[in-house]
Order: structure tokens, then C-alpha cells, then sequence
């Protein structure tokens, strides 16, 4: 079966801090998808990333990064220089190969409060 | 403007009446997808869909149906809703697997 963990309920820093949101996933499969989204407080759903499990090469936009790391089977999501539109709750997600790829599930989230 | 629709955006309702949460997508895309936000359950998966007339359950699709008749519309049917299903519903869309468009959302009450 598979399980996306994300250990950190919460995580407050002060603004320009760089903060690192953790994602550890499960799975048989050896081909998979990862995802990033934001649902800031105004509640909507935002698409940040998604990487195939091939592609292990860092990935990094703007003040955003993230890690794959396939022996630890993790997909950490880096903010740098942290700003106060950061905060949101933070999801990470794992779907599966060929008709199963549209198949997706959600990491519990990770609530992030960046303070001025 | 490249959008997702869902309507209602809001829904008070009783158990049993029937109702439709209509979703349309104006991005050609072939990926459409529904979900529910409930509080210490998180994001979970109703239903997907890979394009027209294919369909397919996700992780909590009882008590609900879909139809993807056409490539932009894929509603959500609750035949006989439950107090169970009050939730924060959101419908998605993507041009490839994973969704990446999101409705704004639509919360549901049933009483």
C-alpha cells in the first residue's frame, strides 16, 4: 500500500529563515509521481511540483527547492529567505504508474507560520 | 482565463435529497479528479477520471458517483447524501496524471 508521511504538523520561523518541510513516502511501485501543493489561509489549492520517480535531479524555483532522494524515500521542499506569504498548510502527494497515476494521495500536511 | 468551476461554492441540504456538484474546466485538459478536505483526515481522493467515459474510484469513493460525458464537465453526484459527507469538496484538473488546477472549492452541509 502506499503512504505519504509528513512528520511536521507544524512549523513556526521568523521571516527569512530558510525552513524545510519533510516528506517521506511508501510505495511497491518503481514507477511513481511526487507532488508538492500550497493551500494558503484563503484556502485554495495550489500546484507547486511534480516529479517523476526517475528524475532525481533537484529541482529549484525561485526561493523553492526541493530534494528527492530515493534511498531514503524522501521529497523534501526547501523554502529560502522565507517571507510572510509563505504560510500555509503544505501537502505532499504520491500517485502511482500508468492507470494508476491519476490515483493520488495526500501526505497529512505541514502547517507553516512565518512570522515578521 | 485558464479556470476550473465548480458550482455551488456553497450547500445546506438534508439527508437523502440529491443533489450535483458540477465541475467544468475551459484547458482542454484530460485529467479531471474530485477530492475531500475534512479536518484531521486531510485531502482524500473521490474519483479520477483520464478522459471521456473513463472513470475510476480513488480512495473514499462511496456515496458518491461521477459521469465524464464530455472532456470539460466531470460532476460529483451524491444519490442520497449522509451527514458524513459534509465536507470541503474540490475538483481538479491536468494535462497530465496529478491534479494541478484546482476549483475554489465547495463546501457542503448536510443535515
Amino acid at each position: 500500500a502506499q503512504k505519504v508521511t509528513q512528520a511536521q504538523t507544524e512549523i513556526s520561523v521568523v521571516e527569512k529563515e530558510d525552513v524545510t518541510l519533510d516528506c517521506v513516502y511508501e510505495t511497491r511501485d518503481t514507477t511513481y509521481y511526487l507532488f508538492w501543493y500550497k493551500q494558503p489561509p484563503s484556502g485554495e489549492l495550489v500546484f507547486l511540483i511534480r516529479r517523476n520517480s526517475f528524475d532525481e535531479q533537484n529541482e529549484i524555483s525561485g526561493r523553492y527547492s526541493w530534494n528527492f532522494q530515493k534511498s531514503t524515500s524522501s521529497f523534501n521542499f526547501t523554502i529560502t529567505a522565507s517571507q510572510v506569504v509563505d504560510s500555509a498548510v503544505y501537502f505532499c502527494a504520491l500517485s502511482g504508474h500508468g492507470r494508476s497515476a491519476s490515483k493520488i494521495i495526500f501526505g497529512s500536511g505541514t502547517r507553516l507560520s512565518i512570522r515578521p | 482565463e485558464a479556470q476550473v468551476t465548480q458550482n455551488p461554492r456553497y450547500l445546506i441540504t438534508v439527508t437523502g435529497k440529491k443533489l450535483t456538484v458540477t465541475c467544468s474546466q475551459n484547458m482542454n485538459h484530460e485529467y479531471m479528479s474530485w477530492y475531500r478536505q475534512d479536518p484531521g483526515l486531510g485531502l482524500r481522493q473521490i474519483y479520477y477520471s483520464m478522459n471521456v467515459e473513463v472513470t475510476d474510484k480513488g480512495d473514499v469513493p462511496e456515496g458518491y458517483k461521477v459521469s465524464r460525458k464530455e472532456k470539460r464537465n466531470f460532476p460529483l453526484i451524491l444519490e442520497s447524501p449522509s451527514p458524513n459527507q459534509t465536507s470541503l469538496y474540490f475538483c481538479a484538473s491536468a494535462r497530465e496524471p496529478g491534479p494541478q488546477h484546482f476549483g475554489d472549492g465547495t463546501r457542503l452541509s448536510i443535515l
